[in-house]
């Protein structure tokens, strides 16, 4: 079976510029994570989605930082306006059921912003 | 809330070498507990779980225990090879939480012909 899908793998953007990162999981997996995971530093969980509906979004700064998920399928991460800080890579990742405790992750998005 | 501290690297083995990586936990529930390995330009995989107290959870040569009493859940390997060079994190799933991954900082290991 295919893995969790992310694109793009690199990006590079001028500061307030704005960036859009986009991941497709796994066939059949209900429940959507975006972690940000800043160099040297273990992930960080952005935003959970159980099908399109937002489960938690606790930790998103939602000043710049937005996402959703139509149809509840694929996803898209925005960040407008990007700032230094948010150079990391953002890694999406996908469980059948929230119930269930194995998630399995994309590649990433690594964004650096200069 | 929940939080993972692991022990900070860099760690430098030669091969064959004994590994160790001490991971504990603070959690208000009942926690879930994962290895997570990074090889050099891959994405996260999951190495190794253990869903409840006493658990060990085994995978490729790497053993950790689910300890409640000490809230820790270390990560050994007997004989570690060159392609076990990697950052590894630990982590826990809060089962009352929607099963958000918590995450160590991780430890990387670089291991030496």
């Amino acid at each position: 079976e295919a893995g969790v899908a992310q694109s793009p793998r690199y990006k590079i953007i001028e500061k307030r510029q704005s960036v859009a990162f986009w991941c497709n999981p796994i066939s059949g997996h209900a429940t959507l994570y975006w972690y940000q995971q800043i160099l040297g530093q273990g992930p960080k969980l952005l935003i959970q989605f159980q099908n399109n509906g937002v489960v938690d979004d606790s930790q998103l700064p939602k000043d710049r930082f937005s996402a959703e998920r139509l149809k509840g399928v694929d996803s898209t991460l925005k960040i407008q306006p990007a700032k230094l800080e948010d150079s990391a890579v953002y890694l999406c990742a996908s469980v059948r059921d929230r119930g269930l405790n194995e998630q399995f992750f994309g590649p990433g998005t690594r964004l650096t912003v200069l | 809330g929940d939080s993972v501290t692991q022990m900070e690297g860099p760690v430098t083995l030669s091969e064959e070498a004994f590994l160790t990586i001490n991971c504990t936990y603070t959690a208000t529930g009942y926690p879930s507990l994962f290895w997570y390995v990074q090889y050099p330009g891959e994405g996260l995989q999951l190495l190794l779980k253990a869903t409840k107290a006493d658990d060990k959870g085994s995978n490729k040569g790497f053993e950790a225990t689910y300890r409640k009493e000490t809230t820790s859940f270390h990560l050994e390997k007997g004989s570690v090879q060159v392609s076990d060079s990697a950052v590894y994190f630990c982590a826990l799933s809060d089962n009352a939480a929607g099963n958000k991954l918590t995450f160590g900082g991780g430890t990387r290991v670089l291991v030496k012909p």
